[in-house]
């Protein structure tokens, strides 16, 4: 059973600029999370993708954006980068039963630096 | 609006004492609730959870506690080992619908010393 990655593990950008992180969820899982953590804070929900449908978002504004595909691997996009941007980016994955309580399971992050 | 909260900071724990990691919260709604801990460079790993309808779960070194009138939970691990310094978050979720989103505490450093 393969957990939870995602690429790259680093990245730096400039203000205004677009970009894409790719997140593979855990082997059996159909439901993925995207959470950012800002220095010294703890990880903040920004949306969830189920079957390849949003499922919920977070306090973020539409410059935040995602997708799931049909191998439940996922993308956040964020376009016109702005400096508070810069935080670690994470995944996480879950089997998406809508009637339990879901654990879910953390990739490694991706960490972004807006300049 | 801090929904969750881990008003300690940091914790430091001398190896083989026990290690208390307490977590506030403020919405009544929430459904379960998770511990995680979290190393440098790496994503938080699940380690305990604990539904609204119980009040303790224990896994080996690690046990919840919940007090819903107080809204409050610990994390006890005991005996404490060097291996566990990392950060502790707490998180909260509301389950049904909404069960994805996970609300997280600020987070515990903990520091065990041999």
């Amino acid at each position: 059973e393969t957990g939870v990655t995602q690429s790259p593990t680093h990245l730096i950008k400039t203000r205004g600029q677009q970009v894409t992180l790719r997140c593979s969820s855990q082997s059996g899982h159909n439901t993925v999370s995207w959470y950012q953590q800002a220095l010294g804070q703890g990880p903040q929900f920004i949306f969830q993708y189920y079957r390849e449908e949003e499922n919920g978002r977070g306090n973020f504004p539409p410059r935040f954006s995602g997708l799931q595909f049909p191998n439940y691997s996922s993308e956040l996009n964020v376009n016109a980068l702005e400096l508070d941007d810069s935080a670690l980016y994470l995944c996480a994955s879950s089997l998406g039963d809508l009637a339990g309580q879901e654990t879910q399971y953390f990739g490694p992050g991706t960490r972004l630096l807006v300049l | 609006d801090q929904q969750v909260k881990q008003n300690s900071p940091s914790l430091s724990v001398q190896e083989g004492r026990i290690s208390i990691l307490n977590c506030d919260y403020t919405n009544s709604m929430f459904d379960y609730f998770l511990w995680y801990k979290k190393y440098p460079a790496e994503g938080p790993t699940f380690l305990i959870s604990i539904s609204s309808i119980k009040d303790k779960n224990e896994d080996g070194r690690f046990t919840v506690f919940l007090n819903k009138s107080a809204k409050h939970l610990s994390l006890h691990i005991v005996p404490s080992q060097p291996g566990d310094s990392a950060v502790y978050f707490c998180a909260a979720g509301l389950g049904g619908t909404s069960y994805g989103k996970l609300t997280f505490g600020q987070g515990t450093i903990l520091t065990v010393h041999p």
